[in-house]
């Protein structure tokens, strides 16, 4: 099975700031990469598919991008309604989820 | 407008087996292209994808729990049951379900639409 690992486990931000978060796949997935958010007590929401497609209605300050097996998701400029746990998420072979990174206030 | 919701017990006891359903609106699990999992995600943790069953029928099970999962469909009640056997409490977790989209124009499959969830706690 294909492993995800994800970076940092967490991390802390102010409004504003740019924040990268990493997932690295154990094996090739092509583009086949998944973003979410989840805030406390929700379910996850979708952000980005295949590795770099914004879901409609996600604003534009969230991007994604792929470099062989390492995947990236980046928020341009903080907004307080982001600090929440991003997950990230293979489609290539039985699907799985990286291990979270909480984004939380500095 | 997608709408999923699940239901079953909130308490099931250590080795019993668990059967939870997921009702769902706006799709329909006979159209080509759809498909419904069922995720997992313990206290404070990941999420874990479970399994999926698609519009022809074809299942696919997590490699760690397909000897304990069995996933179905009633299409006419735009419904998804997941059963689980041998139940423990490291099973304790929130469990969804959601549409497992294929978007035709980057064909991959992503998890576009979720239930609320519901917690399943295993104690005697």
């Amino acid at each position: 099975d294909v492993q995800m690992t994800q970076s940092p486990s967490s991390l802390s931000a102010s409004v504003g700031d740019i924040v990268t978060i990493s997932c690295r796949a154990s094996q090739t997935i092509s583009n086949h990469l998944n973003w979410y958010q989840q805030k406390p007590g929700k379910a996850p929401k979708l952000l980005i598919y295949a590795a770099s497609n914004l879901q409609s209605g996600v604003p534009s300050r969230f991007s994604g991008s792929a470099s062989g097996t390492d995947f990236t998701l980046t928020i341009s400029s903080l907004q307080p309604e982001d600090f929440a746990t991003y997950y990230c998420q293979q489609s290539y072979t039985t699907w799985a989820f990286g291990q979270g990174t909480k984004v939380e206030v500095k | 407008q997608v709408t999923l919701r699940e239901s079953g017990p909130a308490l099931v006891k250590p080795t019993q087996t668990l059967t939870l359903s997921c009702t769902f609106t706006g799709f329909s699990l006979s159209t080509s292209g759809m498909c419904v999992s069922w995720i997992r995600q313990p206290p404070g943790k990941a999420p874990e994808w479970l399994a999926r069953i698609d519009w022809d029928d074809e299942k696919y099970y997590s490699t760690s729990l397909k000897t304990r999962l069995t996933i179905s469909k009633d299409t006419s009640k735009n419904q998804v049951v997941l059963t689980m056997t041998n139940m423990d409490p490291v099973d304790t977790a929130t469990y969804y379900c959601a549409r497992d989209y294929f978007d035709r124009n980057v064909f991959q499959y992503y998890f576009d639409s979720w239930g609320q969830g519901t917690l399943v706690t295993v104690s005697s």
